[in-house]
């Protein structure tokens, strides 16, 4: 079945350093990918998406790109913010038998310190 | 509203009790999805409707766990005879269809 791997956490960085969080995945169709953001107490913030491979997601200072030949969709930031403080959770959505059900990594906790 | 709303946000059962969460997704919303998340990890899928019809159930953990969604648009996940592990927080999502899933705050469930 479709499966998300991510970088185990936490991610503790400074402020202003770079931030790469690495995802893989395993489909059985061709899935768009997502990253999406838990903030303490919150429910998940969709941050990015791509719906075909060579794609480009982007927002807020965040981007991936969706990688077919290593089926990877590491996201990545120049310039960490305290307030970028999250959990960030790499999803798919795969069409397999007509369903677009997202199927989650286990997250991964980033901590930025001032 | 503008959301998938959740309710309640809260909720602490004693164990052998049942419960009921309700999600109210975007207006319009084909897709409804629910999911568990424990304490450090992802959410696991539990089960997604297209409109009123429940296409698949297969994430549900036990038959002590329902959900319905009987005009296509409120849906309620109900559990009953609550038990410990059954402490974790549900997430309701839905979508328009092919695209992006849209989630609500979630339910913390306590079961004590």
């Amino acid at each position: 079945g479709d499966s998300v791997t991510q970088m185990e956490g936490p991610v503790t960085l400074s402020e202003e350093a770079f931030l790469t969080i690495n995802c893989t995945y395993t489909a059985t169709g061709y899935p768009s990918l997502f990253w999406y953001v838990q903030y303490p107490g919150e429910g998940l913030q969709l941050l990015l998406k791509a719906t075909k491979a060579d794609d480009k997601g982007s927002n807020k200072g965040f981007e991936a790109t969706y990688r077919k030949e290593t089926t990877s969709f590491h996201l990545e930031k120049g310039s960490v913010q305290v307030s970028d403080s999250a959990v960030y959770f790499c999803a798919l959505s795969d069409s397999t038998g007509g369903s677009y059900i997202p199927t989650f990594g286990r997250g991964t906790s980033l901590i930025v310190h001032p | 509203g503008a959301g998938v709303s959740q309710s309640p946000r809260y909720k602490v059962a004693k164990r052998g009790q049942d419960v009921a969460l309700r999600c109210d997704p975007i207006s319009g919303h084909v897709s409804l999805f629910w999911y568990q998340q424990a304490l450090g990890q992802g959410p696991e899928f539990l089960t997604y409707f297209q409109n009123e019809a429940q296409l698949d159930k297969s994430g549900l953990p036990s038959d002590r766990f329902f959900a319905e969604r009987p005009e296509g648009s409120v849906s309620t996940l109900k559990i009953q005879r609550t038990q410990q592990e059954d402490s974790a927080v549900y997430l309701c999502a839905s979508s328009p269809g092919a695209a992006s899933a849209f989630f609500g705050q979630g339910t913390r469930l306590t079961v004590v």
